[in-house]
């Protein structure tokens, strides 16, 4: 059962860099048929692409958030990785995780999420 | 860049059939839809347009005609009361794209 787990500071502070991991169990990060993905909510709000890696190492990026974006992975831990710098309060959300399928992109499988706020 | 239309909220009563309707001009595209209920995190109910994932119900299915994706729910109960989005790959552009998501009420 592949299961995701995001984790992180839950407090930012304005200006600084946000970072989060999530860890995969159940599949290998390195495994070919998926990519890896950060998706995130404002409070109250929709469904935002952050942006996705595939196991080459390619990324795309949301390009409202391209300039202070940095997603990687960690095979040797079968994680991967968000960096946002200069975050502000608008970077306040919950955080998701999740696996998108390279035929379909599709997400099937979703971290539970965690919530980051920027805040002094 | 290309935006996913639905409604902002539908209503049904229980027993009854829910449409979900997302987009405009999807062309290839195939479309996605998740749940998500309060403090959840979202679950995949239909993929590639009108396929269901293992475990969700046959109530649940999904329709496109290159214009508009449907979202069906069929004998809605009060456990499918919950957001829905939709979503897409735009391959022109390399990105993912949502729906800003439809409030399903169930009276």
């Amino acid at each position: 059962q592949v299961q995701l787990q995001e984790s992180g500071p839950g407090l930012v502070k304005p200006s600084q860099t946000l970072s989060l991991t999530c860890i995969v169990s159940g599949d290998s990060i390195s495994s070919g048929g998926y990519y890896w993905s950060w998706i995130r909510q404002h409070p109250g709000k929709g469904l935002e692409w952050i942006g996705n890696i595939y196991f080459s190492g390619r990324t795309y990026y949301n390009p409202s958030l391209k300039s202070r974006l940095t997603i990687s992975l960690d095979t040797s831990k079968n994680q991967f990785s968000l960096k946002l710098t200069s975050v502000t309060a608008a970077d306040t959300a919950v955080y998701y995780c999740a696996r998108g399928g390279i035929l379909g992109h599709a997400f099937d499988i979703w971290g539970q999420g965690t919530m980051v706020t920027v805040s002094s | 860049s290309y935006v996913l239309t639905q409604p902002p909220s539908v209503s049904v009563a229980p027993g009854k059939t829910a449409r979900i309707s997302c987009g405009v001009n999807l062309g290839s595209k195939t479309v996605h839809w998740y749940q998500q209920k309060p403090g959840q995190a979202p679950v995949l109910v239909v993929y590639d347009d009108s396929d269901r994932p293992s475990g969700i119900p046959e109530r649940f299915s999904g329709s496109n005609s290159g214009n508009t994706a449907t979202l069906t729910i069929s004998r809605v109960e009060a456990g499918d009361e919950a957001d829905y989005y939709c979503q897409v790959w735009d391959g022109s552009s390399d990105l993912v794209v949502f729906g800003g998501g439809t409030k399903l009420t169930v009276l």
